[in-house]
């Protein structure tokens, strides 16, 4: 039972460059959420899942898109990367109560 | 909108101190509440959770009280050990749907010998 999992954990991008954030969960829960860290600002959620077929909006949804692929996978796809997303970036799943968090991925845009 | 306060960091502490990390919470209707623990190089783990007023969540010698006369959640333990730096996260779940996390800006622990 590996819980929730995220690849990369370290990437480095250049402005304009494109990526995909990949995360998955082995607990069978149906919501899933994708969070950024920045320092002095606790975590902004960006985008979640409430259940698989369906997606909605955090509150800090603008450069981002998402793709809940089946129950397991939610990702996170910057198009057109920014500076300004350079942040550490947390996947999580829920069940009753408690989120799980996976490891993050750290990403830097130059 | 749902926002949640808590004190700034670093605090830092020697080994069998008492601490208290200081959390107000603003929302409509009744949140649960929530910390969370991030230790170095890590996701989130919950602490400890209350889901009504005047429960009180505790997990590992730390205890929360949800206090909705003073809208606060503040969490205390009474003997801190080293293992126990971390940065550590108040955050409340709203009402309408989603279970949706809002939180707080983190405060950082250092424990020393």
């Amino acid at each position: 039972n590996a819980g929730v999992t995220q690849t990369p954990k370290f990437q480095v991008l250049k402005t304009g460059q494109s990526m995909t954030l990949q995360c998955a969960q082995d607990m069978n829960h149906n919501s899933m959420y994708w969070y950024r860290q920045d320092p002095g600002m606790g975590l902004r959620l960006i985008y979640y899942s409430a259940s698989e077929g369906t997606t909605d909006k955090g509150e800090v949804p603008n450069g981002y898109n998402v793709s809940r692929l089946n129950k397991r996978e939610f990702s996170l796809r910057l198009e057109s990367a920014a500076p300004s997303q350079t942040s550490v970036y947390f996947c999580a799943s829920h069940y009753s109560y408690e989120q799980y968090f996976g490891p993050g991925t750290r990403l830097t845009v130059t | 909108g749902d926002s949640v306060t808590q004190m700034e960091g670093p605090v830092t502490l020697s080994e069998e101190a008492f601490l208290t990390i200081n959390c107000t919470y603003t929302a409509t209707g009744y949140p649960s509440l929530f910390w969370y623990v991030q230790y170095p190089g890590e996701g989130l783990q919950l602490l400890l959770k209350a889901t009504k007023a005047d429960d009180k969540g505790s997990n590992k010698g730390f205890e929360a009280t949800y206090r909705k006369e003073t809208t606060s959640f503040h969490l205390e333990k009474g003997s801190v050990q080293v293992s126990d730096s971390a940065v550590y996260f108040c955050a409340l779940s709203d009402t309408g749907g989603g279970n949706k996390l809002t939180f707080g800006t983190g405060t950082q622990l250092k424990v020393e010998l």
